[in-house]
This record gives C-alpha cells, structure tokens and sequence, in this order.
C-alpha cells in the first residue's frame, strides 16, 4: 500500500516555456502533498506543502508564482514551473501523507532538464 | 547549525561489516526521527522510523534514539553491496520533514 506517483519522470523543455508535473496518490487519499527539490549531490529542499482544497505553504525562498501547485482532490496534485529556466533544472519529488499515517509516502521523482 | 547534520561520508565498509550512520539535530522538541535510503537517481525509500529512546530493530537495521543528546543512528548489520546507497535521516518538525544531507555509504565486496 500507499504508492505515490509522478508524470513524467523526465522532461526536457526550452528556457521560457512552463511544464507541469502530476502526483498521485494510488490506494490512499492524500490530506497533504509535499514538494520537494533536490539539486546533484544535496539533500532534499522543500519547497511547498499543500492540503486538499486549499493554497500551498510555500517554504522561505521558494517563488509561489514560478512554482504553481495546485491540489484539487485528494489524490491528485500537480507542480507548474512557469517560464522555466536552465536554473530550474533539477529533480522534483513529490510525496503524500494522511492523517494518522506515521510518515510520507514518496513519488519516484521527475528529473526536469531545462535547455 | 544545520537543523539536520550527517557526516557526507563516502563511509567505506566491507561487506559483511556493520555500517554506521549518525544524525544529529538541532530542534529539541522534535519527536519522530526517520531513515530513508536514496539510490542514484531515484526517489527516497522509508527504512524505518523512531520515536522512543532506544534501540528499534528491523531486520538487518537497527535505528538508536537519543533525545538527551540530540542524535538518531542507523546500524545496518551483515552489509551488503546493495546497501550502497544515500542515507538519509529526516526529523519531523511541525507535519514537514527536515532532511540531512545524507551519508553516501560504499559496501565493497
């Protein structure tokens, strides 16, 4: 149980164009979703954390209007990168917990290349 | 002070050894404490979690909890080389988790 996934696992994009990636929550419902980006070598940084129906906490540092999430139902959240830049280039892993689950269940991850 | 430390290793054991990962943290109100391992180029998985003083046993892992001191550890007994992997030790603080920079662990045949 609690399988998290992602679409696409990898993308490729031109400079100034906005990609959008999907996180889903497979056997369980997902109260809260979570954003993470994690550059070669470092740890995981979190960048937003969403819950059903309302507007994500995005952590200090992270622009809320280049990182557009969004978590309309219970198994389905999705991270925009709007006007992606070379920058950006990274990899975004989501992961979704619920209530009374003891830890959160991670997405294998989309590996964004921005040309 | 990093809210979450890990030495950034490469940590080298033979196979067959005892490998251990330390984690120490800064916020003394945190109450559960995880291990995740990363393999390269893939997301983490959960090894195990803690949130009492002491030793917790899973299989081949072991996690150690110390609040006293601030310090959570992960024993991995009888390495194998598919145990080379990032590890990472996560503190929950407030719902979120705080990640280390995790320990890149080499188990040599």
């Amino acid at each position: 149980g609690a399988v998290v996934s992602q679409h696409p696992s990898r993308v490729i994009c031109k400079s100034g164009t906005s990609v959008k990636i999907e996180c889903r929550s497979l056997d369980f419902q997902a109260t809260t979703m979570f954003w993470y980006r994690q550059f070669p070598k470092q740890s995981l940084m979190l960048m937003a954390t969403s819950n059903e129906g309302s507007k994500a906490t995005y952590e200090q540092g992270v622009e809320k209007d280049k990182f557009l999430i969004n978590h309309a139902s219970l198994t389905l959240s999705t991270l925009t990168v709007t006007s992606a830049h070379p920058e950006d280039s990274s990899f975004y892993i989501c992961s979704a917990s619920s209530t009374g689950m003891e830890t959160q269940y991670f997405g294998p991850g989309t590996r964004l290349l921005v040309l | 002070q990093k809210e979450v430390e890990q030495n950034s290793g490469p940590l080298s054991v033979p196979e067959g050894a005892i490998a251990s990962l330390n984690c120490t943290y800064s916020d003394r109100g945190s109450q559960s404490f995880f291990w995740y391992r990363q393999y390269s180029g893939k997301s983490p998985e959960l090894i195990m979690f803690i949130y009492s003083n002491g030793d917790k046993e899973d299989g081949r892992f072991t996690a150690q909890l110390n609040k006293a001191s601030q310090y959570v550890s992960l024993l991995i007994r009888d390495s194998q080389p598919s145990d080379s992997a990032t590890y990472l030790c996560a503190v929950n603080q407030g719902g979120k988790l705080i990640f280390g920079q995790g320990t890149e662990l080499s188990v040599k045949p």
